[in-house]
């Protein structure tokens, strides 16, 4: 079941960075904290994933809090083609399953 | 471009009529997922194989079956599609289930008539 909440839906003006919130309050300590987007009509793709430290990568960074209860992703700066759902999971490392929350439908404005 | 494949793209089928879907991947993955999406819902699992052991999520429906006939291919049968399964279908791969990203196909979208 998912264990994330997340806003239904998000404005980011292109070229600001665009800050996607998601609470996992429940999360265990060996549990991870992805993110993927889906754009449009394509299947999901992979963003970036952390455990406890901040990460970044080409595509955006991701911010853990300290109690690990909560998340942020930043996509330094927002184009039209990051519209897209983005969604927040949580996912144990030891199982093969990823299960999906509702999602943050991101919306670039030019 | 290693990926993974999904075809058809679109597949119409008659209500109660058995529709077959495929997917095939190059990145020789070790564990392959099939997914349920509906219209303005996030993708639902309905079950993986982690290489040819099955793992089927606890509620989805017995209509639903898969087959993995080995690496590379992976199939999911409906025997019997009711108009609530029109949906997108997403199948996934990855290399191996500790902490590794999964890589999606771009889905088949099921019409049922």
């Amino acid at each position: 079941d998912a264990k994330t909440t997340q806003p239904p839906s998000m404005d980011c003006a292109e070229g600001r960075a665009a800050n996607l919130p998601c609470n996992h309050s429940t999360i265990s300590g060996n549990e991870y904290v992805y993110w993927y987007r889906q754009i449009h009509s394509q299947g999901p793709q992979y963003i970036i994933h952390g455990l406890k430290n901040n990460e970044t990568n080409e595509m955006a960074s991701l911010i853990i809090t300290e109690d690990r209860k909560s998340s942020t992703l930043i996509l330094p700066h927002a184009t039209l083609r990051d519209t897209a759902v983005y969604y927040c999971i949580v996912r144990v490392p030891t199982g093969n399953q990823f299960y999906f929350g509702t999602g943050t439908s991101l919306t670039v404005i030019p | 471009d290693a990926m993974v494949i999904q075809n058809p793209r679109y597949q119409v089928t008659q209500f109660g009529k058995p529709v077959t879907l495929s997917c095939s991947q190059t990145l020789n993955h070790n564990v392959m997922y099939w997914y349920q999406q509906k219209s303005s819902q996030a993708p639902k699992l309905l079950f993986h194989y982690y290489d040819k052991d099955f793992n089927n999520e606890a509620d989805t429906p017995d209509n639903f079956q898969s087959r993995r006939p080995n690496t590379s291919f992976c199939f999911l049968d409906i025997r019997s599609p009711g108009l609530g399964d029109a949906a997108m279908y997403l199948c996934a791969t990855s290399r191996e289930s500790r902490g590794d990203e999964q890589f999606f196909g771009p889905g088949t979208r099921l019409t049922v008539l």
